[in-house]
Parts: structure tokens; sequence; C-alpha cells
């Protein structure tokens, strides 16, 4: 297996533009989170889905993030504008059922920089 | 409000020493906590976990202990080797099953060779 799949890896944008962020999850998992990486706030999750329904959105920051997962195979996490507070490292984990007890399996992350 | 805290942002420690990783928590309603493994340039991967109703679970080198009354974890490594050199971030969840992970901000550990 793959593992879980994300694009781009590196994403250097400027301050107001769109940035959308990509993530194929492992086949067969159920459930996929989107988190945010950053020094003083370590892993934050932004968002999650089971069976490409949201289920929690209390994570994401503001209007301007907005995930969708249009089917069980692809996720998209978009950011309009993006600002330099932006900046960090988004990643997506996939997991079976969604329990705690399920591991999460994580991707590679996208390190995004806005300038 | 950080739930889930790592005072520690790095340790060094010689290699074939013991490595002791500390977690703390606020939220009394967490049930099951884990702790995950960093390499640079590579997502977290699972290292090992422990419901609340064990105070301890061991898995070869690596051992987590839970202290409920102190709201309090530890990840212990022995003997650490180089390929430990991570970063560990502790994660907790409340009512057993939710996937709802709340993670810390990680502790960068350094084996010194």
């Amino acid at each position: 297996d793959a593992g879980v799949i994300q694009s781009p890896r590196h994403e250097v944008t400027e301050m107001g533009q769109e940035v959308t962020l990509r993530c194929k999850p492992i086949s067969g998992h159920n459930s996929l989170f989107w988190y945010r990486q950053t020094m003083m706030r370590g892993l934050e999750l932004l968002i999650y889905f089971n069976n490409n329904v949201p289920i929690d959105d209390s994570g994401m920051p503001e209007d301007r993030f907005s995930a969708k997962m249009p089917n069980a195979s692809f996720s998209t996490l978009k950011i309009q504008p993006s600002e330099p507070r932006d900046s960090a490292v988004y990643f997506c984990a996939s997991s079976l059922w969604g329990a705690s007890t399920d591991t999460q399996y994580f991707g590679p992350g996208t390190r995004l920089t806005v300038l | 409000d950080q739930q889930v805290k790592q005072n520690s942002p790095s340790l060094s420690v010689q290699e074939g020493r013991i490595s002791i990783l500390n977690c703390d928590y606020t939220n009394s309603m967490f049930d099951y906590f884990l702790w995950y493994k960093k390499y640079p340039a590579e997502g977290p991967t699972f290292l090992i976990s422990i419901s609340s109703i064990k105070d301890k679970n061991e898995d070869g080198r690596f051992t987590v202990f839970l202290n409920k009354s102190a709201k309090h974890l530890s990840l212990h490594i022995v003997p650490s080797q180089p390929g430990d050199s991570a970063v560990y971030f502790c994660a907790a969840s409340a009512d057993f099953g939710n996937e709802k992970l709340t993670f810390g901000t990680g502790t960068r550990l350094t084996i010194i060779p």
C-alpha cells in the first residue's frame, strides 16, 4: 500500500492567493483527518470526516479555511485568501473506522509558506 | 488552553541510557493516550498507547506509564538507540473510542552516540 498521499509537498505562495492542499487516504479507510503543525501549538486537528461526511470542523481557524471530501479516495483543504500566519506543515491522516483506538496513518505533509 | 502539554521542547540522552519523555494533561475526560514519533520530512507514526484502566503498557524497549491522579504520562525508552532520535508527540482522546485526538507540542529527542 502506498500509504496516505499528499500533494504538493511544498507550496510557496503570496499573501492573498488561494491555496489548495490535496490528500488521498489509504484505500479502505473510512476516516480522514486534517492537521496543522506549528511550533507554538504542535499538531492541531482542523477537521475530520467519516464516510466522506464532515464530523467535526471546530478546529478550522476561520472562514478562510474549507475542506471537502467528494469521495472516499480524495480530500482537499483550501485556504482563501491565504495569510502569512497560515504558514505551517499540514498533515492528512486516515484510519480504518476513526476510533481513537484505530491507528491514524499520516501522510508526509505539505509545507506551506505564505509570503 | 493547551490541554496536552509537553513542557520539554528538547531532550538529549546518551546512547544506551534511558530516555524519559513527559506529558501532562488538564482534561479529566481524557481516557486514552497515545505516543507518536516523527522523523524530519515525514508524517508522525504511531508508537504506543495506553487506556485509563491501566497504569503501564510495555512494547519492547518502549513503556508508557500513566498516573491518572497527577494527570501525567511518560514514555520510557530503554536502551536508547540513535534511531530513536525524533520528535515525540503525546496525544489524548476523551470517550474511549472517540476519534478526535488532542496532541501536545512535541519533544525533540536526540540520542548522542
